[in-house]
């Protein structure tokens, strides 16, 4: 079973179009995260999420929406993408303990392509 | 802005030779961790170490922590052809909450057999 599954694998897109990227986790973890990782292979948070609640929002345009029905689930949401939007996006997920951290889960990236 | 910077950002050693990076950080961290990233692949954790220890081991692989110097390094002993990986240091935040780890640039090492 793969804990932490994104869909899709390959996106390719126009600009202007509205798109989403679906993460679940099956590890039971409170925390979830989106990160974005550019051609240099810099990765940058994006959003961070505890209990469907939104923590982080790391100064990321209004065009990109996360939502998370449930603790097992955070989607991302992006409208009128641009080409500089081309990226691979992770998502990830850990359990968050104030006193003991864990190690961070990630999915196998979704490879974003905007012409 | 970035957190973590890993030193060399390439490189390229023969199977059998043993491999260092380092990492280094700005800020007080709670904890460093090393993740691996195979071509096309997502991260995939290593190892933790805490900012109380000096230093860990997990089977081949050896981390050093320095909280005064704000660097660690990431020793990989024995190295095989299939530990050709970008290698990523992780800082989680003082205060004890990973809500935001912190990735560095990452180092791209080649194991040639």
């Amino acid at each position: 079973d793969t804990a932490v599954s994104q869909t899709p694998k390959y996106l390719v897109t126009q600009m202007g179009n509205d798109k989403s990227i679906k993460c679940e986790q099956n590890l039971g973890h409170d925390t979830m995260y989106w990160y974005k990782q550019d051609s240099k292979k810099f990765l940058k948070i994006m959003f961070s999420y505890n209990n469907k609640e939104l923590i982080i929002n790391e100064t990321v345009p209004n065009r990109f929406s996360p939502k998370s029905p449930d603790k097992a689930h955070l989607n991302l949401h992006i409208n009128s993408l641009e080409l500089g939007d081309s990226a691979v996006y992770f998502c990830a997920s850990s359990r968050l303990r104030t006193e003991l951290n864990t190690e961070a889960f990630f999915g196998q990236g979704t490879r974003l392509t905007v012409v | 802005s970035q957190q973590g910077e890993e030193d060399p950002q390439a490189l390229s050693i023969q199977e059998g030779e043993n491999a260092t990076m380092n990492c280094s950080y700005k800020t007080s961290i709670n904890n460093l961790q090393w993740y691996r990233q195979n071509s096309g692949r997502g991260l995939v954790h290593l190892i933790l170490i805490r900012s109380n220890e000096r230093e860990k081991h997990s089977g081949r692989l050896r981390v050093t922590l320095d909280t005064s110097k704000k660097s660690s390094s990431l020793l990989i002993t024995a190295s095989r052809a299939a530990d050709t990986a970008s290698y990523f240091c992780a800082t989680g935040p003082s205060g004890g909450s990973n809500y935001k780890l912190t990735f560095g640039k990452g180092t791209l090492l080649t194991v040639n057999p």
